[in-house]
Formats: structure tokens, C-alpha cells, sequence
């Protein structure tokens, strides 16, 4: 059973850094590339960053480009997010997800976790 | 603003059968066969329901299909059920540089 299980969100203040992690189970890790996936209180959701297999491509939406980096440790099963310089506007609960080998769509996600950006 | 459009709200009484659109450009919905949808019960994580326009993955009830006419892809639930109350979320690779969007997310009430 694939298994997707985040961590690392807290109440931090605008301008602060926070590292998201995901767990990873029940699949082989190292086969398929990863997203996060965001969703706004109220919201609907958002697409944030997706890492290739091997970590060698990362591609970033606009929004958090050049603030944000996702990365991989495919010896630990796990996905990360270094998330720095966050703003208001980037309160929300964080989801990782599995793609398809194909990354045409996102076929598991995990429970999510929840970043709160306020002073 | 979400770059998909979906309706805020549909509903059904037990046993009907709704559809929910999702319009999008020639740049997503329209310029490929990359269409998905998912499900969101409240506090839960989105389930995909529906994978390239219209496939379902193993698991899924074959009451859920989708569709796609142009920039307008579709997701029809037939023989509505209690349990099929949630958000639905439709969502398409995109040749910008957002590489994939989704839509607003439309809530289904089973009346």
C-alpha cells in the first residue's frame, strides 16, 4: 500500500525558512518522480514543485520560484521542501504526491501539512 | 483565480447522475489528453478518480467517467450515492510555465 506521510509544518513568521518532509512507502521511491502540492484554507489546490527520479530536474511554480526548493534523498524514501523568504500568501496545507510514471497526473497523496505564515 | 474554470457548486438527488465541467484553453485542457480528476472528502486528501480524460483507476467505481470536447474536459457520476458528496478537482498538464493547473473545485451535494 502506498503510504505518503508529511511533516514540518508550524506557525512561522513572514521572511522565515521552513523544511517540509515526506515519507515515502509502499512503492519504489527511486522509480517516480514527486510533487508538492499546496491548498489554501478555503482553497482549492495548487500546484507547487515536482523533482524527477534522480533529483537531476526540478521545476518550480512562479509563485514560490526562487524562494522554494524541493530536493530528494532516495536512500531515505523521502522528499523535502526547503521553503525560504515565505509570505503570508503561502499559508496552506502542503501536500506531497506521487506521479505517474508519465507525469501526466498525481496518482497518491498524502495527508498533508499545515503552513501557517503569520507574525 | 484558479486557471481551470469549474462550477462552484452542483447537485443531485440519489440515483441521478450529474457531470461537472472544467474549461480550460488550448494550452491544457484542450491541447492535451492530460486530464485528471480527483476527489476530496472534508479533511481528507485528494483520490484520483479519473486519469487521461477518461480512465479510471483500479479501485475506482465504473459510475465515474470523463470526458473531453475541446477546451472542456467532464466528469460524470451516475447513480449518484450518498458517499460521492465531496470536492472535485479537475486539473491538466499546461504547456506555461505552471506545468499543471487545477481548477477551483466544485462542491457536489447529495440532496
Amino acid at each position: 500500500e502506498v503510504q505518503l506521510v508529511e511533516s514540518g509544518g508550524v506557525v512561522v513568521q513572514p521572511g522565515g525558512s521552513l523544511r517540509l518532509s515526506c515519507a515515502a512507502s509502499g512503492f519504489t521511491f527511486d522509480d517516480y518522480a514527486m510533487h508538492w502540492v499546496r491548498q489554501a484554507p478555503g482553497k482549492g489546490l495548487e500546484w507547487v514543485s515536482l523533482i524527477s527520479w534522480d533529483g537531476g530536474s526540478t521545476y518550480y511554480a512562479d509563485s514560490v520560484k526562487g524562494r522554494f526548493t524541493i530536493s530528494r534523498d532516495n536512500s531515505k524514501n523521502s522528499l523535502y521542501l526547503q521553503m525560504n523568504s515565505l509570505r503570508a500568501e503561502d499559508t496552506a496545507l502542503y501536500y506531497c504526491a506521487k506521479s505517474d510514471q508519465l507525469l501526466r497526473y498525481f496518482d497518491y497523496w498524502g495527508q498533508g501539512t499545515l503552513v501557517t505564515v503569520s507574525s | 483565480q484558479s486557471a481551470l474554470t469549474q462550477p462552484a457548486s452542483v447537485s443531485g438527488s440519489p440515483g441521478q447522475s450529474i457531470t461537472i465541467s472544467c474549461t480550460g484553453t488550448s494550452s491544457d485542457v484542450g491541447g492535451y489528453n492530460y486530464v485528471s480528476w480527483y476527489q476530496q472528502h472534508p479533511g481528507k486528501a485528494p483520490k484520483l478518480m479519473i486519469y487521461d480524460v477518461s480512465n479510471r483507476p483500479s479501485g475506482v467505481s465504473n459510475r465515474f467517467s470523463g470526458s473531453k470536447s475541446g477546451n472542456t474536459a467532464s466528469l460524470t457520476i451516475s447513480g449518484l450515492q450518498a458517499e460521492d458528496e465531496a470536492d472535485y478537482y479537475c486539473s491538466s498538464y499546461t504547456s506555461s510555465s505552471t506545468f499543471w493547473v487545477f481548477g477551483g473545485g466544485t462542491k457536489l451535494t447529495v440532496l
